[in-house]
């Protein structure tokens, strides 16, 4: 079956410092992976995504993710954190079945808290 | 702003209750999904929709039920609402093209559920 796991529910590092976050995924096909933010009282905002290429892909916010296939990971990161990056990180996996699906399938989420 | 516009954004109601939430994708966009979110549950695929047909369906109750209409916009209703209904309930809507459906969503910032 496919799944997701985020095995960190919650994260505090200190403003300034790196961070990565976990994300392992099953999936029986090629996956479209994707990270997303969601800041309280919010929706989720697209972090980054990967399709094919290259396994290291640039996000919006300074967020970068490498996919790992033989690892079956998909890990965020960020070289030096924010206080505004304090928010909930969703990672997802889905595909292309030819156009007929494409609904995505969450983590359970990784709640980050940054410290001053 | 994503685009995609949720009403209501808060909503109260009894046990036994029916509600209905709206949901206007982005412009554009013919593929509609609704998500609910829990604390317990995480981020679950409730349905979706493209022009006007159900695609695809999650773990959706059967007390639950979505349509698309014409103009794109999609309802989610909720009847015979239980505490454990009480939840985040968001829409999403992706690009549909005519070749591979990226499965990139977009989402509102959802309807909030309480049920007393």
């Amino acid at each position: 079956a496919q799944s997701v796991t985020q095995p960190d529910i919650h994260i505090t590092v200190s403003e300034g410092a790196s961070l990565e976050l976990r994300c392992n995924y099953s999936y029986g096909a090629t996956p479209y992976l994707f990270w997303y933010v969601q800041s309280p009282g919010q929706g989720l905002q697209l972090l980054l995504k990967y399709f094919s290429g290259d396994t290291l892909v640039q996000g919006i916010k300074g967020f970068e993710a490498e996919f790992k296939r033989s690892q079956s990971s998909f890990n965020l990161r960020k070289p030096s954190v924010h206080w505004s990056d304090a928010a909930e990180y969703f990672c997802a996996v889905g595909g292309n079945y030819g156009g007929s699906q494409g609904n995505l399938i969450f983590g359970k989420g990784t709640k980050l808290s940054v410290k001053p | 702003d994503s685009g995609v516009t949720q009403t209501p954004k808060h909503l109260i109601t009894a046990t036994g209750q029916r509600v209905t939430l709206r949901c206007s994708p982005r412009s554009g966009d013919l593929s509609v999904y609704w998500y609910q979110q829990s604390l317990d549950q995480g981020l679950q695929f409730l349905i979706q929709y493209y022009n006007g047909e159900e695609r695809a369906k999650g773990n959706i109750l059967e007390r639950f039920s979505a349509q698309q209409f014409p103009d794109l916009h999609s309802e989610l209703n909720l009847s015979s609402l239980e505490l454990g209904d009480s939840a985040l309930y968001f829409c999403a809507s992706s690009v549909r093209t005519s070749g591979a459906n990226t499965g990139e969503l977009f989402f509102g910032e959802g309807s909030r559920l309480t049920v007393l």
